[in-house]
């Protein structure tokens, strides 16, 4: 296993247009989580997955965001009517829970500009 | 979930220890204390993760006292490929920690 994939690595897109990012976690991992990660900040938390449910979503993810992770496995990250605010680093992790270390594991992360 | 604070950044000269502190006043009973570091234009990276006392792998090593209002990193010995952001992250090992948005970090620079 290679770790966690994010695809694209690299996006621009014009303002308006939808964009879909994919995640492949670390195979046997059942939880995925997003982050948005902007120029010297942490990454923000957005949503977790705990295998094909979506169990928690932050209060600041925009009705214009929407993830997926339909069998339990990759994950997809949807924004649509993309805005200049939306440019960021976008951060996929996965983990197994429970395990004796909750360790979480990123990808690169997707990086969007929004022109 | 408890709120950390750390130094926003450190500089330190090649070959030294280094030790960042975060302070966690509010940490809940099953609350681990977990950290990460983070490159530029890369994913954060685990490092170390504990609940009380001392904690070492091969990287670094984690002191908790025994109120564990606090913690430290230590690194050892650094080198310019330390220089990084470590963020320092409080929640319980049941994922908890990881639903939390990171704060600033502490901006390591390493000098040679």
């Amino acid at each position: 296993d290679t770790g966690v994939s994010q695809d694209p690595r690299h996006k621009i897109t014009k303002r308006g247009q939808n964009v879909t990012f994919r995640c492949d976690p670390i195979s046997e991992h059942n939880r995925l989580y997003w982050y948005r990660q902007t120029l010297g900040q942490g990454p923000e938390f957005l949503t977790y997955f705990q295998n094909e449910a979506q169990l928690e979503k932050s209060r600041l993810l925009s009705d214009r965001f929407s993830a997926e992770r339909p069998k339990g496995s990759f994950s997809t990250l949807e924004i649509q009517r993309t805005e200049q605010g939306d440019s960021a680093m976008y951060l996929c992790a996965s983990s197994l829970v429970p395990s004796l270390n909750t360790e979480a594991f990123f990808g690169q992360g997707t990086r969007l500009t929004v022109v | 979930l408890a709120k950390t604070t750390q130094p926003i950044s450190m500089d330190s000269y090649e070959g030294q220890e280094v030790n960042i502190t975060c302070s966690h006043n509010n940490i809940a009973t099953n609350d681990y204390i977990t950290w990460y570091q983070q490159f530029p234009s890369q994913g954060p990276r685990f490092i170390i993760q504990g609940y009380k006392t001392k904690v070492t792998n091969e990287v670094a090593s984690l002191f908790i006292p025994a109120d564990r209002k606090s913690s430290t990193l230590s690194l050892p010995r650094v080198s310019l490929s330390d220089t990084a952001v470590y963020y320092c992250l409080v929640g319980d090992n049941g994922g908890g920690y990881q639903k939390v948005t990171f704060g600033i970090g502490t901006k390591l620079q390493v000098i040679p």
